[in-house]
């Protein structure tokens, strides 16, 4: 079953507390990307990736890292948490090209 | 920026149509979406339009794109309690490289 999987789907931690968030595809994607969703604001994109090696910002990068060191995972890293950092977390990948994104079930991130 | 717009809630009684409303403001968007969120659950693709189309239809969704005012709807036909959920349009910006979301619609449907 084509799906991606992000893990773990909550997670409480405190400031300054360095995390990662995984997410896998098992879609061969090309491209895939992290969001972040806050009410009244939709989702934001924190990073995207094209290919292997291959990762640029999004519109909110600030906080957040990212790597690719292979084609199906693309995990997201809070070097030092922070309370802003408090949200609701999208994986999401599709092939390069305009098409529709498939995504992840959701990581609940609450920075205390 | 680019961005989307898109009014924040809406109640329907079971039976009726819905009609979700959206403006973009990305002339060159390709494609535009219309995703679902259930409750604690990720985002799932509903339908989509080409921007050289007008309307296109599946089942219980029709999608109206109005290129010329940046204006797209979403109509539910017969909308059913499992409908409730949040929609969000979004517009597939410049470069391929991501999504533009609107805030997202709350459907509530009541009896």
């Amino acid at each position: 079953e084509a799906q991606v999987t992000q893990n773990p789907r909550y997670l409480i931690t405190v400031t300054g507390k360095k995390l990662t968030v995984t997410c896998s595809q098992n879609m061969n994607h090309e491209y895939m990307s992290w969001y972040r969703q806050d009410p009244g604001l939709g989702l934001r994109q924190i990073y995207y990736s094209m290919n292997v090696e291959v990762t640029d910002k999004g519109d909110v990068p600030e906080g957040y890292k990212v790597s690719r060191k292979e084609k199906r995972n693309f995990p997201l890293i809070l070097e030092s948490p922070s309370p802003n950092q408090t949200s609701l977390y999208f994986c999401a990948s599709r092939q390069t090209g305009e098409g529709f994104q498939y995504f992840g079930a959701g990581t609940r991130l609450s920075v205390l | 920026g680019e961005d989307v717009e898109q009014s924040l809630f809406l109640s329907v009684r079971e039976g009726d149509s819905s009609v979700i409303n959206c403006t973009y403001t990305d002339s060159s968007s390709t494609y535009l979406y219309w995703y679902k969120q259930e409750p604690g659950a990720g985002l799932q693709l509903l339908t989509y339009i080409f921007s050289n189309m007008d309307m296109k239809q599946d089942q219980r969704l029709t999608v109206l794109l109005n290129k010329k005012d940046k204006h797209l709807s979403l109509r539910i036909a017969d909308t059913q309690t499992g409908d409730s959920a949040i929609y969000f349009c979004a517009s597939g910006a410049g470069g391929y490289n991501k999504l533009i979301f609107g805030a997202g619609t709350r459907l509530a449907v009541h009896p």
